[in-house]
């Protein structure tokens, strides 16, 4: 079956300092893997994405994510965290050989604190 | 502007009283879902539809319907809510494939 894991629900790092939120998956197939952002009372926006290709993704904001296919993690990453990225990241996977339904992480909420 | 919006954007109702929360998309997306979120949960799909006419189940569809008569719009029907509906729902869209979905700015339902 199918799954994503968050295991922080909250992480809390210093304007200025790198920021790492960590998510693993599980999938028969090939995996396609997502990060969303979510802002207080707003809808989820998409980050970046890894289907294929080069390891290291780079997307919206600054922010980066690493496929390890032997740890079978997709954690995303910033060199540098702003008090505006506060907010809540959730990690999907899909099994790219299946189906369209996206399996979503319980979300880590990101504190960047001034 | 390219969006997906969803309407109501808070609902407070009570058991028993059907309702009805629209999503439409303006991409011409052939893909589209509806998502609950709970608190600690993450997301959890309740329906979703990869063209008109065709729609599937997600992992907690109890109670719920959805009908996709045209391809921009995806309502969300709750025959007889109950207060284990209470949620915030999104609706999302995108292009089959590997691409991004697409969210809507969510609904909030309360239901008493």
């Amino acid at each position: 079956a199918q799954s994503v894991a968050q295991p922080e629900d909250q992480v809390n790092v210093a304007e200025g300092n790198p920021l790492t939120v960590k998510c693993t998956y599980s999938v028969s197939g090939n995996p396609y893997l997502f990060w969303y952002v979510q802002y207080p009372n707003r809808g989820l926006q998409f980050l970046l994405k890894y289907i294929t290709g080069d390891n290291l993704v780079k997307g919206s904001y600054g922010f980066e994510a690493e496929f390890n296919k032997s740890q079978t993690s997709f954690h995303l990453k910033k060199p540098s965290a702003l008090v505006s990225d506060s907010a809540l990241y959730f990690c999907a996977v899909r099994d790219g050989d299946s189906n369209y339904q996206l399996i979503w992480g319980a979300g880590t909420k990101l504190i960047i604190k001034p | 502007e390219a969006q997906v919006t969803q309407n109501p954007r808070y609902l407070i109702t009570v058991t028993g009283k059907k309702l009805t929360v629209t999503c439409s998309q303006n991409m011409n997306h052939e893909y589209m879902s509806w998502y609950r979120q709970d608190p600690g949960l993450g997301l959890r799909q309740i329906y979703y539809s990869m063209n008109v006419e065709v729609t599937d189940k997600g992992d907690v569809p109890e109670g719920y319907k959805v009908s996709r008569k045209e391809k921009r719009n995806f309502p969300l029907i709750l025959e007889s809510p109950s207060p284990n509906q209470t949620s915030l729902y999104f609706c999302a869209s995108s292009f089959l494939g590997a691409y991004e979905q697409y969210f809507g700015p969510g609904t909030r339902l309360t239901v008493t």
